[in-house]
């Protein structure tokens, strides 16, 4: 079972449109991520985000942006993507950015395909 | 900076072999060290974890040891079974900085 809720599952968008991630965490955590998770490639972190403010920002291509309205959600909104964008997203959150001695907690991912 | 290496997959094994899969790291500090894994189709969930030296993470029949001497948090199970079938992650937090460093993952596969 997750304590982070990642909606839609699935996702199939042309190059064209716009669309959003959303995910939900009440586990009273303060931080939340995003990952992408491509075949055959290591785990990226995209964006992290404490106490709803953006901390991180891995040099992530500006189709991609991020909204935290408050620290139990967190948003992934996406335009114009290109197909090398498919992968699974995951979103995950942690009890704090400068502590996290229980590790992660992490949804189920959308599963994004641009065609 | 730190990081997190694991042994390249897949792991193929049959059903109640003996499984390891090895970790080592690379840390300025004294980190927390953790097991996640991802079945197909699925987020990662955390496995176990270990957050000083000599510390046994454990949970389904899955025990690491963090071993500060070598650097190591070796994954191991002593009989696997096909529903192990996933991708295993090691992983590490350095205290004063929790982003967690993942290592690239390794594929263990179970046939019966």
């Amino acid at each position: 079972e997750t304590g982070v809720t990642q909606t839609p599952r699935h996702l199939v968008m042309g190059m064209t449109n716009k669309k959003s991630l959303k995910c939900e965490q009440h586990l009273g955590h303060n931080a939340m991520y995003w990952y992408k998770q491509s075949a055959k490639k290591p785990l990226e972190l995209m964006f992290v985000y404490s106490l709803e403010e953006r901390v991180e920002n891995n040099s992530v291509p500006s189709r991609f942006s991020p909204e935290c309205p408050n620290s139990s959600h967190l948003f992934l909104h996406l335009h114009t993507l290109q197909p090398e964008d498919s992968a699974l997203y995951l979103c995950a959150s942690s009890q704090d950015r400068d502590r996290a001695p229980y590790g992660y907690t992490f949804g189920s991912g959308t599963r994004l395909t641009v065609v | 900076g730190d990081s997190v290496t694991q042994m390249e997959g897949p792991v193929t094994l049959s059903e109640e072999a003996f499984l390891t899969i090895n970790c080592t790291y690379t840390a300025t500090g004294y980190p927390s060290l953790f097991w996640y894994v991802q079945y197909p189709g699925e987020g990662l969930q955390l496995l176990l974890k270990a957050t000083k030296a000599d510390d046994k993470g454990s949970n389904k029949g899955f025990e690491a040891t963090y071993r500060k001497e070598t650097t190591s948090f070796h994954l191991e199970k002593g009989s696997v079974q096909v529903s192990d079938s996933a991708v295993y992650f090691c992983a590490l937090s350095d205290r004063g900085y929790s982003t967690l460093t993942f290592g690239k993952g390794t594929m263990l596969l179970v046939s019966p």
